[in-house]
């Protein structure tokens, strides 16, 4: 299979405060993993693309100080929302290719529920 | 970079009837495009995907159909029960090569909803 898991599931959190959000494949190693938003009612947004053992890649738009990412096993891969206001409430998504299993599909996280108060 | 346009955003009909989805992309140069199902608070499921070299791909009820030419592809689900009713996404990504590897880009979303 491929499997991957995100920690927290859940988190509520003050304005000015981080917050990191894991995101691990259990089955496979994912050299790329890429992260993506959703607010309520909208698509999905690739925020970043996070590559293990090199800085990640973001899109336009994303502030790289702001959420940052680091890869630093071929299994893991966190997102920090650094001084999280309440416009970074959102649903947070992670995706991993397991290039041995499939060479396209993307394998998700059950997602984290960021609530900034 | 890519684009991505779906439509309709909303598409209501009858237990048994068809539902067509549609999406429209703009880089040649993308080639792999998979359909999700997204349940509320749930992460996106792979009901179904297409690469550039096929033209038409079915799996039971789901069927998807690519133009490359005209650059869009369409979801259709035939017989559509009540379970059917979700959130569907397309998207487009390059599956091999290129800084853009791997990255999806979505559609806007349509919510299905199939009445009883």
């Amino acid at each position: 299979g491929a499997v991957v898991s995100q920690h927290p599931s859940r988190v509520i959190c003050k304005s000015g405060t981080s917050v990191k959000i894991e995101c691990r494949s259990l089955d496979f190693q994912a050299t790329t993993m890429f992260w993506y938003r959703q607010f309520p009612k909208q698509s999905l947004m690739l925020m970043a693309t996070s590559n293990e053992g090199s800085k990640a890649t973001y899109e336009q738009g994303v502030e790289k100080d702001k959420f940052l990412i680091n890869h630093a096993s071929l299994t893991l891969s966190t997102l920090t929302v650094t001084s999280a206001h309440p416009e970074d409430s959102s649903f947070y998504i992670c995706s991993a290719p397991n290039r041995g299993q499939s060479y396209n599909e993307q394998f998700f996280g059950p997602g984290t529920r960021l609530t900034v108060l | 970079g890519e684009n991505v346009e779906q439509h309709p955003s909303t598409l209501s009909v009858q237990e048994g009837d068809s539902a067509v989805i549609k999406c429209t992309y703009s880089d040649s140069a993308s080639n792999y495009f998979p359909w999700y199902k997204q349940e509320l608070g749930k992460r996106p499921q792979l009901i179904i995907d297409i690469r550039s070299n096929v033209g038409e791909k079915k799996d039971q009820r789901i069927a998807v159909t690519l133009n490359k030419t005209a650059k869009h592809f369409s979801l259709h689900i035939t017989e559509t029960q009540p379970e059917d009713s979700a959130v569907y996404f397309c998207a487009a990504s390059l599956s091999a090569g290129g800084t853009s590897y791997g990255k999806l880009t979505f559609g806007q979303g349509t919510i299905l909803t199939v009445h009883p």
